[in-house]
């Protein structure tokens, strides 16, 4: 079955210091992948996507990630976080089928102390 | 704003009951999305209608129900609630061969 898996669930950083959130997922197919960023309280917004092409895509915010297709992997990465990207961020694929169908990992959460 | 709204934002009811959730799409975006984000199962696909006919079907229960309208917003029909339905609600939309979705703000079932 397609899966995303976020290993880290909750990560705590002090503000300047490097982020790197990794992402694997699990389909043999052409996928599509995305990170979406989720503040507290708010609904769903992309960062970036990764289609085809350069595999280091840059996003909103200062975000970037990486897709090495060898290791089913897109990690996303910012090299210096501040407090307001306390947030939870999701990985997800879409299946290159008919559906387009969005599937999320379990999220990570981070805490960015000032 | 990503243009996707959702009504209402937030509904609380009994179990038993029935809710209908609505979703209106970005102008010109043909394709709707549900997803269902609880803390046990996270964020999960319900469904998808694209243009008004079912495209995808994902983790829905029987329970639920969902269309898709002739001016292309989209209702989701929530029955025999159960505790268990408590959850955030998602709506997103897409334009029409487009990758991206967009999402609505949620609608925030509590189930009593």
């Amino acid at each position: 079955a397609q899966s995303v898996s976020q290993h880290n669930h909750h990560v705590i950083l002090s503000e300047a210091a490097s982020l790197e959130l990794g992402c694997n997922y699990s389909y043999g197919g052409t996928v599509n992948l995305f990170w979406y960023v989720q503040y507290p309280g708010q609904h769903l917004q992309l960062l970036l996507k990764y289609f085809s092409g350069d595999p280091l895509v840059k996003g909103i915010k200062g975000f970037e990630a990486e897709f090495i297709k060898s290791k089913f992997s897109f990690n996303l990465r910012k090299p210096s976080v501040q407090w307001s990207d306390t947030a939870e961020y999701f990985c997800a694929v879409t299946p290159m089928d008919s559906s387009y169908k969005l599937i999320f990992g379990s999220g990570t959460r981070l805490l960015v102390r000032p | 704003d990503s243009g996707v709204t959702q009504t209402p934002k937030h509904l609380i009811t009994a179990t038993g009951q029935r809710v209908t959730l609505r979703c209106s799409p970005r102008s010109g975006d043909l394709s709707v999305y549900w997803y269902q984000q609880s803390l046990d199962q996270g964020l999960q696909f319900l469904i998808q209608y694209y243009n008004g006919e079912e495209r995808a079907k994902g983790n829905i229960l029987e329970r639920f129900s969902a269309q898709q309208f002739p001016d292309l917003h989209s209702e989701l029909n929530l029955s025999s609630l159960e505790l268990g339905d408590s959850a955030l609600y998602f709506c997103a939309s897409s334009p029409p061969g487009a990758d991206t979705q967009y999402f609505g703000p949620g609608t925030r079932l509590t189930v009593l």
